[in-house]
């Protein structure tokens, strides 16, 4: 049972452009969070998704930022019109119906904005 | 409002020494609380977790925690450190309905040979 994707492990953006972070939950997992990790900072909640549901988004920033998780395919964070204050480590984790308690991570992106 | 602390930044512990890794938090109702390991460039693996019951929970590769909820701190132990325990460490409380973790800013652990 393969455990959480992210993907890309690495992404370079320039100021401006849109990157797009995907996640792949862990195979019958239904519950998806994304978190943000600054430099030398611990994780911080950003949103909660089930499948075609967002159910708590209240670390999201209010402009740029947005999240889905769709019927089929993975999670997508979206941040468009980048800027350096995006750059950072995004983590997703994913957790099985009926166990929100225990979720497991993913390997993160990290987001470069030049 | 919720909030998790961990004071020390840095720690160094030969091998073989024991280790103690501090973490408070602040939290409005009954906490469930977490700890997790961070190696470079990799996720999060969850260590051990408390939810209620005996204040002393076990982990993962010989950790163990100790909730005390006068002192609000749930407290990571190893009697015995491994090289291989070098990585980063972080306390987590989470709301009842497990909708968001805090995290706290987590704690460098540098093993000495």
């Amino acid at each position: 049972n393969a455990g959480v994707m992210q993907n890309p492990r690495h992404l370079v953006r320039r100021r401006g452009q849109e990157a797009r972070l995907r996640c792949s939950p862990m195979k019958g997992h239904s519950h998806v969070y994304w978190y943000r990790q600054l430099p030398e900072e611990g994780l911080k909640f950003m949103v909660y998704l089930q499948k075609e549901n967002i159910i708590d988004e209240s670390g999201m920033p209010k402009e740029r930022f947005s999240a889905e998780f769709p019927k089929e395919g993975p999670s997508i964070l979206r941040i468009q019109q980048v800027v350096r204050g995006d750059s950072a480590a995004y983590f997703c984790a994913s957790s099985p119906p009926g166990a929100p308690d225990t979720q497991y991570f993913g390997p993160g992106t990290r987001l470069t904005v030049l | 409002a919720q909030s998790v602390t961990q004071p020390d930044i840095h720690i160094t512990v030969s091998e073989g020494a024991s280790l103690e890794l501090r973490c408070n938090y602040s939290y409005g109702a009954t906490p469930y609380l977490f700890w997790y390991v961070q190696s470079p460039g990799q996720g999060l693996q969850l260590l051990l977790k408390y939810f209620s019951g005996d204040t002393l929970v076990q982990g993962i590769k010989g950790f163990e925690a100790e909730f005390k909820r006068s002192q609000s701190s749930f407290n990571l132990r190893k009697p015995s450190v491994h090289w291989s325990d070098a990585a980063e460490y972080f306390c987590a409380v989470g709301a009842r309905n497990f909708n968001k973790f805090y995290f706290g800013s987590g704690t460098k652990l540098n093993v000495k040979p």
